[in-house]
C-alpha cells in the first residue's frame, strides 16, 4: 500500500487566494482525520469523518476553513481566503479506527 | 475528558543508553494508548499501541511500552538509544469503549540521542 497520499506537499499563496489541499487515505480505512500542526500551538485536529461524514468539525479554526469527503478515497480542505496566520503543515490520517492512525507526509503552506 | 500529559519538552541521553519518555493519561474506562515518532519534515508515524492484555507492549525499531493502569501511564522506552531515534514522540489515548473514536495526543517530547 502507498501510505495516505497529500498533495501538494508544498504551497505558497498571497494573502486571500484560495488553497486546496487533498488528500488520499488507506484504501479500507473508514476514517479520516485533517489536523494542522505549528511550533506554537502543536498538534491540532481540525476535523474527523467518519465514513465520509463529518463527525467533528469543532476544531475548524472558522468559516473560512472547509472540508469535504465526497469518497472513500478522497478529501479536500480548503481554506478561502486565506491569511498568513494559516501558514502551517497539514496532515491528513487515516484509521480503521478505533485503532491507530496513518499519517501522510503533509502539505507545507506558506502565506505571504 | 480524556487528555495526555508529556511531562518532558525535551529528554536528552547519549547513543546506547537506555531511554525513557514519560506519558501519562486521563481517560474514562479502559484506555486504547498509542505512540507516534515525528521525523523532521516528515508526517507522524505509527509505533505500537496498547489494546488489552500485556502490559509491556513492543513495537517497531526496538521500542517498547508498559501499560501501568494504576499510575495512569504509559511510558515509552528502548534499552539502547541510536542517534537515529532522535525525533519528536507523540503519546495519545482514546477510551476503550463509548464516546468519541478521536484520540488526544500530547505536545511531543522531543528525544535528543548524542553521540
Amino acid at each position: 500500500d502507498a501510505g495516505v497520499i497529500q498533495s501538494p506537499r508544498h504551497e505558497v499563496t498571497e494573502m486571500g487566494q484560495e488553497v486546496t489541499l487533498r488528500c488520499k487515505p488507506i484504501s479500507g480505512h473508514n476514517s479520516l482525520f485533517w489536523y494542522r500542526q505549528t511550533m506554537m500551538r502543536g498538534l491540532e485536529l481540525l476535523i474527523y469523518f467518519n465514513n465520509n461524514v463529518p463527525i467533528d468539525d469543532s476544531g475548524m479554526p472558522e468559516d473560512r476553513f472547509s472540508a469535504k469527503m465526497p469518497n472513500a478515497s478522497f478529501s479536500t480542505l480548503k481554506i478561502q481566503p486565506s491569511e498568513p496566520r494559516d501558514s502551517a503543515v497539514y496532515f491528513c490520517a487515516s484509521s480503521s479506527l478505533p485503532y491507530e492512525q496513518y499519517f501522510g507526509p503533509g502539505t507545507r503552506l506558506t502565506v505571504t | 475528558a480524556q487528555s495526555v500529559a508529556q511531562p518532558e519538552d525535551q529528554v536528552n541521553v547519549a547513543e546506547g543508553n537506555p531511554l525513557t519518555v514519560k506519558c501519562t493519561y486521563s481517560v474514562s474506562g479502559n484506555p486504547y494508548l498509542f505512540w507516534y515518532v515525528q521525523y523532521p519534515n516528515r508526517g507522524l508515524q505509527f509505533l505500537l499501541k496498547y489494546i488489552t492484555g500485556d502490559n509491556l507492549v513492543k513495537g517497531s525499531y526496538g521500542f517498547e511500552a508498559e501499560f501501568n493502569k494504576s499510575q495512569t501511564s504509559f511510558h515509552l522506552k528502548k534499552p539502547s538509544a541510536l542517534v537515529s531515534d532522535s525525533a519528536l514522540y507523540f503519546c495519545a489515548v482514546r477510551g476503550a469503549s463509548g464516546g468519541s473514536y478521536i484520540p488526544t495526543f500530547g505536545r511531543g517530547t522531543s528525544l535528543i540521542v548524542h553521540p
